[in-house]
């Protein structure tokens, strides 16, 4: 079946450094693939999405690239804030299913 | 835009209570679901809703029943509450694209079993 590995966490690092957030897939089809963002205490955000190969999807300096060679997704910012600092899932659909599929969840934490 | 609204947000229940958690989306959104956080961060699917009075069970739909008589609204059931079931609800909903654009989700109902 359909599924969606993530990066285990949490992820600890300082302001301002680099982030990576490994995701990968497995699907039958071809899925729209999603990044979802938790700040504590609220529900998921949609944080960015690519629908095809290739597509970069971008929001709020991060950004994840559409791989199909590699089946991944991975979450990157090149500098993150303090205020970053959340609950990530990956996640994916495929047309003609009727829900998404979500990856475990990875928390990070950026101290200053 | 309210967007999916959900209510309570917060509620106590003693063992055996029974109470109903109300979701509203004012999207005119075809699908909605019902999901579970516990500690661990990871998201469980109770039940779902493609359209106006049906619904379908996802991976832990005991002890839980849902309704969705109006295309707004999804209602979560627990008859007689557990311990296990205390948890943070979330309720979602999407459109029939919704698998190109996401879903939206509510901010939540922390529910406590004691």
């Amino acid at each position: 079946g359909d599924s969606v590995t993530q990066m285990e966490g949490p992820v600890t690092l300082s302001e301002e450094a680099f982030l990576t957030i490994n995701c990968t897939y497995t699907a039958t089809g071809y899925p729209s693939l999603f990044w979802y963002v938790q700040y504590p205490g609220e529900g998921l955000q949609l944080l960015l999405k690519a629908t095809k190969a290739d597509d970069k999807g971008s929001n709020k300096g991060f950004e994840a690239t559409y791989r199909k060679e590699t089946t991944s997704f991975h979450l990157e910012k090149g500098s993150v804030q303090v205020s970053d600092s959340a609950v990530y899932f990956c996640a994916l659909g495929l047309f003609g299913n009727e829900k998404l599929t979500f990856g475990t969840g990875t928390r990070l934490t950026i101290i200053p | 835009n309210a967007g999916v609204t959900q209510t309570p947000k917060f509620r106590v229940l003693k063992t055996g209570q029974s109470m109903t958690l109300l979701c509203a989306q004012d999207m005119n959104h075809e699908y909605m679901y019902w999901y579970r956080q516990d500690p661990g961060m990871g998201l469980r699917l109770i039940h779902y809703s493609v359209g106006e009075g049906t619904t379908a069970k996802g991976e832990v739909p005991d002890g839980y029943n849902v309704s969705r008589l109006k295309k707004q609204n999804f209602l979560l059931g627990l008859e007689s509450a557990a311990p296990s079931q205390t948890s943070v609800y979330f309720c979602a909903s999407s459109s029939l694209q919704g698998l190109n654009y996401g879903y939206t989700f509510g901010s939540g109902t922390r529910l406590t079993v004691v």
